[in-house]
């Protein structure tokens, strides 16, 4: 089975910290995703990356930065937390390299995000 | 523009019916469709993958089809449990734009 793991599940921070939440996936997956999800907006992209040090932008990057050191972690950056970033934010990983039918998501557990 | 559309919003019925949810997609260039539960405070689990070669896919009591030519898939619950009660979401990954987008969900209740 694969397995995606967040380091937490929930996070409680002040406006204008820096924020990092990890997530590690054990099935050597070359591509890995964050996302934010939202009461009546629903899930959004914000980043995806296809290899280590590789990265993309997707849908809302604003306010965000990503880190793949090694393949099988992918950290969240939120250099100067806010309070409209308070949310559900949701890593998931799936293979082959890059976009193809083939590609299935796993997700992790979620981290419940709280700036105050 | 992208877009996946699921209604119901919500749903309830009582225990021991077959049931059917409803995703709609605009563009049919798509590279797959998958279908997803979520229970409350957690993660997305994957229930159906189906690329979009494929007609439909099944997997115990869940079938899901897939017809790109009026954009629309459906996912068949049969037999519905109380344990079936969650929130169900599908993601479209378009392959006109290369990206994911993923519909609102419908919220299932089933009533014992």
């Amino acid at each position: 089975d694969v397995k995606v793991t967040q380091s937490s599940r929930y996070l409680v921070k002040r406006t204008g910290e820096k924020v990092f939440l990890e997530c590690v996936q054990d099935m050597d997956h070359e591509n890995m995703f964050w996302y934010r999800q939202d009461p009546g907006l629903g899930l959004r992209l914000i980043y995806f990356s296809y290899d280590v040090k590789m990265k993309e932008k997707g849908d809302i990057p604003e306010g965000y930065s990503v880190s793949r050191e090694k393949k099988e972690r992918f950290s969240l950056i939120l250099e100067s937390a806010s309070t409209n970033q308070t949310s559900m934010y949701l890593c998931a990983s799936s293979t082959p390299r890059g976009w193809s039918s083939y590609n299935e998501q796993f997700f992790g557990p979620g981290t419940r995000l709280t700036v105050l | 523009k992208q877009e996946v559309t699921q209604i119901p919003a919500a749903l309830s019925v009582p225990e021991g019916e077959n049931l059917v949810l409803n995703c709609s997609f605009t563009d049919s260039a798509i590279y797959n469709l998958q279908w997803f539960r979520q229970d409350p405070g957690k993660g997305l689990t994957s229930l159906l993958l189906i690329q979009s070669s494929q007609r439909e896919q099944t997997s115990g009591r869940l079938n899901a089809s897939l017809d790109k030519s009026s954009g629309r898939s459906t996912l068949y619950i049969a037999a519905s449990q109380p344990g079936d009660s969650a929130t169900y979401l599908c993601a479209v990954m378009y392959s006109s734009a290369s990206k994911i987008i993923f519909g609102s969900g419908t919220r299932l209740s089933i009533r014992p």
